[in-house]
């Protein structure tokens, strides 16, 4: 079946450092959305990118969608504690059951105050 | 407007037996997806569910069944449980069927198989 590569697989960085998680996918996909995950919580959902070449930003996060629709990332500029988490994408392929979600395996993401 | 509901929260159960979850999706929702996560495959699709409907499935055996009723409140249920079934179940809905619907997740049911 189809899937996202994501990483890294883990990123510690020292509050005030910028992050950035990849994903990539072999094939082109319909969509990805990126979602984050707390200790001790449930995914929430942050944004969708459909669009190829896409870009768009909320505060200090920018996610990317690359121009051939099989790449993404999220960069967060000058991490806060409030950051971490573990964020992951999560792609959309066109076809039949190729529309279930199909999450990465996740960047677990920790800062140091 | 409430969130997606998971009931139970935990639970602990042997090998052999068979669990029955439990999803109410967001008020509207139609759609109801359940996932499972482990530390070490992540979170991976079960099956997907719209107007009491299974419309995708995963990669998961027969073991793994689902359903949804008339109110779009949903259950999976695992038989002959197996030691690695153990993980958190989650299930998410939507407001509709598509492609370009965000998931809302529920706090998830996490099961322990002994």
């Amino acid at each position: 079946g189809q899937q996202v590569m994501q990483i890294p697989q883990y990123q510690h960085v020292q509050e005030g450092e910028d992050f950035t998680t990849y994903c990539n996918s072999s094939t082109t996909l319909s969509n990805i959305q990126w979602y984050k995950q707390r200790p001790g919580g449930h995914p929430v959902f942050l944004i969708q990118l459909v669009k190829s070449g896409e870009v768009k930003k909320q505060k200090r996060l920018t996610f990317q969608f690359g121009e051939a629709k099989k790449n993404s990332s999220l960069h967060i500029t000058a991490t806060q504690t409030t950051d971490v988490g573990t964020y992951f994408c999560a792609g959309r392929w066109s076809g039949g059951s190729n529309y279930k979600l199909t999450f990465g395996k996740g960047t677990l993401l920790t800062v140091n105050p | 407007k409430a969130g997606v509901t998971q009931t139970p929260r935990y639970l602990i159960k042997t090998r052999g037996q068979q669990v029955t979850l439990s999803c109410s999706p967001i008020s509207g929702h139609r759609s109801v997806s359940w996932y499972q996560q482990t530390p070490g495959q992540g979170l991976q699709f079960l099956f997907e569910y719209f107007s009491e409907t299974q419309r995708n499935k995963g990669n998961f055996p027969g073991r793994f069944s689902g359903r949804q009723f008339s109110n779009s409140r949903s259950e999976m249920n695992v038989s002959t449980l197996e030691l690695g079934d153990s993980a958190l179940y989650l299930c998410a809905s939507s407001p509709g069927q598509g492609n370009n619907q965000p998931q809302h997740f529920g706090d998830g049911t996490r099961l322990s198989i002994l």
